[in-house]
């Protein structure tokens, strides 16, 4: 069974500073996808990146990248020149290709200290 | 505008008192899903749905039930509920169709549910 796993309950950042969080995956299969999804305190769950596996090049969207190791199971989301609007919980997300099932980490929360 | 659309937003309800969570979608998305969040575990699926009519246990599909008559409703019931259910609820769809080869979920803007 494929699973997520965010090492990092909480984290904080300094505004307009730089972070990353974390998130590793397990899977046997070669065909999947994988998502960062942003929940703010208005409980809404907002897609933030996604990047396949067979693309080699890191998905990049405006202020949030992903450094994506395939090999070494690794999708961490890096947030430059962070905002205060980026304070929120973040879930790392995982499907397998032709999937119906996504499967969750159990997210990070995220400061930003003004 | 494209939406998954829940309702309540909140409830708080009784042991035993039978309940449903409506959700509804506008953009004839084949798959529809139902998960519930809680602190330290993320989003879990409970049920899902292919296509009108077909429907499959998540993770955690004891004490609910989901039906799916139509494309656009999905319906999550709770029979009996019982205190470990309160919990944040979400819908979610998506496209099966190819040319949209594992798009993201589209989310409602969950059911916060309490049982005492």
């Amino acid at each position: 069974a494929q699973t997520v796993t965010q090492s990092q309950p909480e984290m904080s950042v300094q505004e307009a500073e730089t972070v990353t969080l974390s998130c590793t995956y397990d899977t046997s299969e070669s065909d999947y996808y994988l998502f960062w999804y942003k929940q703010p305190p208005s409980r809404q769950m907002i897609l933030v990146i996604r990047q396949e596996a067979y693309k080699q090049q890191n998905a990049t969207e405006n202020r949030f990248s992903v450094n994506f190791q395939k090999a070494a199971k690794s999708f961490s989301l890096k947030i430059s020149d962070s905002q205060l609007g980026d304070a929120a919980m973040y879930f790392c997300a995982f499907t397998q290709g032709g999937s119906e099932k996504l499967v969750f980490g159990k997210g990070t929360k995220l400061t930003v200290n003004p | 505008e494209a939406q998954v659309t829940q309702n309540p937003r909140y409830l708080i309800t009784v042991t035993g008192k039978k309940l449903t969570v409506t959700c509804s979608q506008n953009m004839n998305h084949e798959y529809m899903s139902w998960y519930r969040q809680d602190p330290g575990l993320g989003l879990r699926q409970i049920y899902y749905s292919m296509n009108v009519e077909v429907t499959d246990k998540g993770d955690v599909p004891e004490g609910y039930k989901v039906s799916r008559k139509e494309k656009r409703n999905f319906p999550l019931i709770l029979e009996s509920p019982s205190p470990n259910q309160t919990s944040l609820y979400f819908c979610a769809s998506r496209s099966l169709d190819r040319s949209s080869y594992n798009s993201p979920l589209h989310f409602g803007n969950g059911t916060r549910l309490t049982v005492t």
